[in-house]
């Protein structure tokens, strides 16, 4: 089944310890991004990538970082997270070749940071 | 950056009723996508209309770019419509290419 997994969905954590949030998608697609979405404020790209090796900051990167070894996965790493990155990640891929391509998201990641 | 602003903020509608919901972008695009959120979290592609219109069953979008926004049409609203509609737009141009901006959605609620 074609399907953007990530893991953990949800998490509780504490200020300052480092986690990360895995994307992988078995679709081979060439985008993928990470999104964050907060009450009235809709979904914020925070990074994005266009292929292995290649990343893009988005609106929000600020706190985040992301790295791409692997057509398939696009992890998200907040080194040390902090009260205002409570909210909940959203990963996206999509074909190469432009936006007429759909994306295809991940059932999201509720991170709480204490 | 670019600036989209979704109206109404919410909306609650009859089953059977019919809805326009209006995406306004502050610069000119060469993207511009609606995205659905279903009541569990899923979010769904509905179209990509940069220009022109489009149909999909009960669903249309027209994007009139050169005036800077896009409406989403909902025709004969059911119950499984509920949820919240998002715009998104980016505007291609050297390493701004993946660039996706939100909107801040339209909550829409469908009573039976």
């Amino acid at each position: 089944e074609a399907q953007v997994t990530q893991n953990p969905r949800y998490l509780i954590t504490v200020t300052g310890k480092k986690l990360t949030v895995t994307c992988s998608q078995n679709m081979n697609h060439e985008y993928m991004s990470w999104y964050r979405q907060d009450p009235g404020l809709g979904l914020r790209q925070i990074y994005y990538s266009m292929n292995v090796e290649v990343t893009d900051k988005g609106d929000v990167p600020e706190g985040y970082k992301v790295s791409r070894k692997e057509k398939r996965n696009f992890p998200l790493i907040l080194e040390s997270p902090s009260p205002n990155q409570t909210s909940l990640y959203f990963c996206a891929s999509r074909p190469g070749g432009g936006w007429n391509q759909p994306q295809h998201f991940g059932d999201g990641t509720r991170l709480s940071i204490l | 950056g670019i600036q989209v602003e979704q109206s109404p903020p919410d909306l609650i509608l009859q089953e059977g009723a019919n809805s326009t919901l209006r995406c306004n972008f502050s610069d000119s695009v060469n993207n511009l996508q609606w995205f659905h959120q279903n009541p569990w979290g899923q979010l769904i592609n509905l179209f990509y209309i940069p220009s022109g219109t489009k149909q999909n069953g009960r669903l249309s979008a027209t994007t009139v770019a050169t005036e800077r926004y896009s409406l989403l049409y909902i025709s004969s609203s059911q119950t499984t419509d509920s949820g919240v509609y998002f715009c998104a737009v980016g505007n291609a141009g050297g390493t701004s290419y993946g660039k996706l901006t939100f909107g801040q959605g339209t909550i829409l609620t469908v009573h039976p």
